[in-house]
C-alpha cells in the first residue's frame, strides 16, 4: 500500500528554523517525483515545488523559490521541507504527494503537517 | 503563468442532483495537464480525474471529466451525501497552478 506520513504539528516562533518529513513507503521512492502545497488557513492550495528523490533535482514555484528548500534523504525514503527564518504568514498545512508516473498530477498525498508561527 | 478560474464559487444543491463545475484557463493548455481534485474538511486532497477526463482509480463513475483548449467540466451526475466538499482544479503548465475551488454544499 502507498503511503505517505507526515510529521506532526508544530508550534514555532517568528525567525525559529523547521523542518517537516514525509516518508513514503509502499513504492519505489526514488521512481516518484515528490511535491508539496501549501493551504492557508480557509485557503486554497498553492503548489511550492517538487523534488526528484533520486538525485535531489528540486523546482521551485517562483512564489517560494528563496523561501524554503526541499530535500530528501532517500536511504530513509524521505522528503523534507525546510525554512531558515519563520514568518507569521507561514502559519498553514502543509502536504507532501507524489506525481502519478508519467502524468502531471498527484496520486497519493500525505496526511499534511500543520505549522502555526506565533509570537 | 496561466491562470485558472472556477465557477461557481460555491454550488448549492441537494443529494441526487446534478453538478456542474467549471475550470476556465487564461489561455489553451493541453488537456493531458489538467486535474480535478476533491478536498473535504480537515482531509488532504483527492485525486478524482487526471488527463481531463480519466477517472483515478477507485472514482466513481458519477464522476466524469470534459473539455478542451481554456474550458473543462468536472460533473457529478447524481449527488451522493459523501459528494460535498471543495473541488479544485490543476494544471501544469511551466510549473503546476491549482483554481481557487468551487465549494459544493448542502442545499
Amino acid at each position: 500500500e502507498v503511503q505517505l506520513v507526515q510529521s506532526g504539528a508544530e508550534v514555532k516562533k517568528p525567525g525559529e528554523s523547521l523542518k517537516i518529513s514525509c516518508k513514503g513507503s509502499g513504492y519505489s521512492f526514488t521512481s516518484y517525483w515528490i511535491g508539496w502545497v501549501r493551504q492557508m488557513p480557509g485557503k486554497g492550495l498553492e503548489w511550492m515545488g517538487i523534488i526528484w528523490p533520486g538525485d535531489s533535482d528540486a523546482r521551485y514555484s517562483p512564489s517560494f523559490q528563496g523561501q524554503v528548500t526541499m530535500s530528501v534523504d532517500k536511504s530513509i525514503t524521505t522528503a523534507y521541507l525546510q525554512w531558515s527564518s519563520l514568518k507569521d504568514s507561514d502559519t498553514a498545512m502543509y502536504y507532501c504527494a507524489r506525481r502519478r508516473t508519467s502524468g502531471y498530477d498527484f496520486d497519493f498525498w500525505g496526511q499534511g503537517a500543520l505549522v502555526t508561527v506565533s509570537s | 503563468e496561466i491562470v485558472l478560474t472556477q465557477s461557481p464559487g460555491t454550488l448549492s444543491l441537494s443529494p441526487g442532483e446534478r453538478a456542474t463545475l467549471s475550470c476556465r484557463a487564461s489561455q489553451s493548455v493541453s488537456s493531458s495537464y489538467l486535474a480535478w481534485y476533491q478536498q473535504k474538511p480537515g482531509q488532504a486532497p483527492r485525486l478524482l480525474i487526471y488527463g481531463a477526463s480519466s477517472r483515478a482509480t477507485g472514482i466513481p463513475d458519477r464522476f466524469s471529466g470534459s473539455g478542451s483548449g481554456t474550458d473543462f467540466t468536472l460533473t457529478i451526475s447524481r449527488l451522493e451525501p459523501e459528494d460535498f466538499a471543495v473541488y479544485y482544479c490543476q494544471l501544469y503548465g511551466t510549473s503546476w497552478t491549482f483554481g481557487q475551488g468551487t465549494k459544493v454544499e448542502i442545499k
